[in-house]
């Protein structure tokens, strides 16, 4: 079973609509952070969590860290946010390993 | 200066060549990652480099030996490789071990 999983595995949606992502992780973590992934590789951190929530631009994450959730919306959903979206978190005392979701495949369509 | 570098975007060697990856970064950051990734699937850490000394190795095979010869260089020098290393290597760097990672746009490599 993988420390992090996320859900759904792909998605597809409309522009304009609102997007959520959700990872959900099963041990302790100091941080989590979302990763947006273009076709043709290129990673761009999105952000770095480790309680509450925050916002940048139409992106806004969220965590819980009691219930070890996070979850990632996007609000109008536009065709240039189509990317896999990757959740990774940092596991506490274990020397800060960092261990990746499998990944959203998110589509939007104009 | 604010983004990872890596060379060369694309790469292609056999079996028996000698090649090496190269990524820089000049934002000060004092640790630098590889990582594989394989289509569909998310990245594998291979190394971690803490102040140019070589924090983690996960268990990589040795036909992979990464370098790291300033703060601002690093290196991965392949060597034998199989087919199934075909994949993208994906550079980061962060300011210190395990803070937000910058990624670079990756080498893309085939092995033959």
């Amino acid at each position: 079973k993988n420390e992090v999983e996320q859900s759904p595995q792909n998605l597809t949606a409309q522009e304009g609509e609102f997007i959520t992502i959700n990872c959900s992780y099963s041990v302790g973590i100091s941080a989590l952070h979302w990763l947006q992934q273009h076709p043709g590789g290129g990673i761009v951190s999105l952000f770095m969590l480790s309680s509450g929530k925050k916002k940048h631009g139409r992106l806004i994450a969220t965590i819980n860290i009691q219930e070890k959730h996070s979850s990632l919306h996007i609000t109008a959903s536009h065709p240039r946010d189509s990317a896999v979206y990757i959740c990774a978190v940092r596991r506490a005392n274990t020397g800060n390993q960092f261990y990746f979701g499998t990944g959203t495949s998110l589509t939007v369509i104009p | 200066d604010t983004e990872v570098t890596q060379t060369p975007k694309h790469l292609v060697m056999g079996m028996t060549n000698k090649k090496s990856l190269k990524c820089e970064q000049h934002m000060g950051h004092r640790a630098m990652y590889w990582y594989k990734q394989k289509a569909k699937k998310p990245p594998e850490l291979m190394f971690v480099y803490s102040y140019e000394k070589l924090s983690i190795n996960e268990s990589v095979p040795s036909r992979f030996s990464p370098e790291c010869p300033n703060s601002s260089l690093l290196n991965l020098h392949l060597h034998a490789l199989q087919p199934e290393d075909s994949a993208l290597y994906l550079c980061a760097s962060s300011l210190v071990l395990y803070e937000t990672q910058y990624f670079g746009p990756g080498t893309r490599l085939l092995v033959l």
